[in-house]
């Protein structure tokens, strides 16, 4: 079966540069995707690439792709307290989503 | 806007109970697609739902169903409660499955404990 993998925590400093990795599984993914959840609410969409892309930008987010490795990544730079949170990336239309990275921000 | 709304937002049932849950999507959201999140197992899939026929199905057992109403609002329904069924069920919603790249809207969810 499909299978999101994600290291489940992740501590960083305030101001320090975050990295959340994710390995899928299924190549043909047209889209992949970055959610974030905080406590008590439901998943708040990042952002996305696409598969034919190798990296997208978007103010302090980065999304890097390796299609060959199958591996995704979303770096946060200058990490924020207001960035602790769950990060799931998901696959395949959405229907298969990682175990989530619990980011914890330390001022 | 309003965004996606589930109801109730906290449930507790009895083991051998049933239960729904429901969701109404953003306004001229059409299709709805139903979670369940538990600390153990993430993030799974249930169904998914356009213009009130199910387009595609998770790995759960028959006991879980849902359904879409014309006016794009959904509900889910839990047979024969399990201990194991206590989770966070989340809704969520898009304009069309083929809109891909805008992701879902995703509802605060439903708590639901089985005692």
């Amino acid at each position: 079966g499909e299978d999101v993998e994600q290291s489940l925590f992740l501590s960083v400093r305030e101001g320090d540069s975050s990295v959340i990795n994710c390995t899928y599984t299924d190549s043909s993914s047209t889209y992949l995707y970055w959610y974030k959840q905080e406590p008590g609410a439901g998943l708040q969409l990042l952002t996305y690439i696409f598969s034919n892309m190798d990296m997208k930008q978007d103010q302090r987010l980065t999304v890097l792709l390796n299609k060959k490795d199958k591996h995704l990544s979303l770096r946060i730079a200058d990490t924020q307290t207001g960035d602790s949170a769950i990060y799931f990336c998901a696959e395949r239309l959405q229907f298969y989503f990682g175990t989530g990275t619990s980011l914890t921000v330390i001022p | 806007k309003a965004g996606v709304t589930q109801t109730p937002r906290y449930l507790i049932k009895t083991r051998g109970q049933q239960v729904t849950l429901s969701c109404s999507p953003i306004s001229g959201h059409r299709s709805v697609s139903w979670y369940q999140q538990t600390p153990g197992q993430g993030l799974q899939f249930l169904f998914e739902y356009f213009s009130e026929t199910q387009r595609n199905k998770g790995n759960f057992p028959g006991r879980f169903s849902g359904r879409q109403f014309s006016n794009s609002r959904s509900e889910m329904n839990v047979s024969t409660l399990e201990l194991g069924d206590s989770a966070l069920y989340l809704c969520a919603s898009s304009l069309a499955p083929g809109q891909r790249s805008q992701g879902y809207t995703f509802g605060s969810g439903t708590r639901l404990t089985v005692v």
